[in-house]
C-alpha cells in the first residue's frame, strides 16, 4: 500500500522561483490537508479540501495556491518562493467524517535561498 | 475554531505510565478528540481517538472527561521508542488543526 505519496522529496529553491509540491493518496479519501512545520514548532495548516472539488483556506495560506485535481490528488503550489517558505510540507488524506483518521506522508523538505 | 492546550514537555521513565494532558474547553458537540505522535524526522502517525467514552487500543489509552473538555492519553508502560512529540487535535468533517503538542522525553 503506497498510501500518501509526496513528491519531491527535497528540492531547493532560489527567492522568487516557482514550484509545485505534489500529493497522491490510493485510499479513496475525500479530504487531504497540506501542512508545514518549521523547526521545532508544530504542524500549521495552509490549505484543504475537505471534498473533490473544494479548498479552503487554513492558518498559514499567504503565498500558497492549491490545487484539487481529482479525488486523489492534491497539489500546493509557491509561486514566487520566500525564504520564509522553508520548511517541510506535509501532506496528508482522511475521510470525511469526524472519526477519521489522518494519514500523512513522509514529508517535502523544502529550503529557498 | 475549537483549540487544544498541552504543556511542552513532559518526562517519564522507562517502563512507568505516562499521563499526556489535554484541555480542550471550546470543543463542539461534533468535534472528535484525536491524538497523534511524531517521532523525530518523520510524519505524525495516529494513535487514538474518542468522541465521548474513554477508548483503549494497542497503543495506549484515551480517557475524556465527563464534560468533554479535558482529555488524557495514557501510555500504559513508556518505551523509549515512546519519545515522541504527542499531539491532540480536534477534527470534524473538514479542518484538522494542530497545536505545538507535548515533547515526551522517556529516561532509561
Amino acid at each position: 500500500n503506497a498510501g500518501v505519496t509526496q513528491t519531491p522529496k527535497f528540492q531547493v529553491l532560489k527567492t522568487g522561483q516557482s514550484m509545485t509540491l505534489q500529493c497522491a493518496q490510493d485510499m479513496n479519501h475525500n479530504s487531504m490537508y497540506w501542512y508545514r512545520q518549521d523547526p521545532g514548532m508544530g504542524l500549521r495548516l495552509i490549505y484543504y479540501s475537505a471534498s473533490e472539488g473544494t479548498t479552503d483556506k487554513g492558518e498559514v495560506p499567504n503565498g500558497y495556491n492549491v490545487s484539487r485535481l481529482n479525488k486523489r490528488e492534491f497539489s500546493l503550489r509557491l509561486e514566487s518562493a520566500a525564504p520564509s517558505q522553508t520548511s517541510v510540507y506535509f501532506c496528508a488524506s482522511k475521510t470525511f467524517t469526524g472519526t477519521g483518521e489522518l494519514f500523512f506522508g513522509e514529508g517535502s523538505r523544502l529550503t529557498v535561498l | 475554531d475549537a483549540k487544544t492546550t498541552q504543556p511542552n514537555s513532559m518526562e517519564s521513565n522507562e517502563e512507568e505510565p505516562v499521563h499526556l494532558p489535554c484541555n480542550h474547553s471550546t470543543i463542539s458537540g461534533t468535534d472528535y478528540i484525536h491524538w497523534y505522535r511524531q517521532l523525530p524526522s518523520q510524519g505524525p502517525e495516529y494513535v487514538i481517538h474518542g468522541l465521548t467514552s474513554n477508548v483503549n487500543n494497542r497503543m495506549a489509552s484515551l480517557a475524556i472527561a465527563e464534560d468533554r473538555k479535558s482529555s488524557t492519553l495514557i501510555l500504559h508502560r513508556a518505551t523509549l521508542r515512546d519519545a515522541a512529540v504527542y499531539y491532540c487535535i480536534l477534527t470534524n468533517a473538514g479542518k484538522s488543526t494542530f497545536g505545538d503538542g507535548t515533547t515526551l522525553t522517556v529516561k532509561p
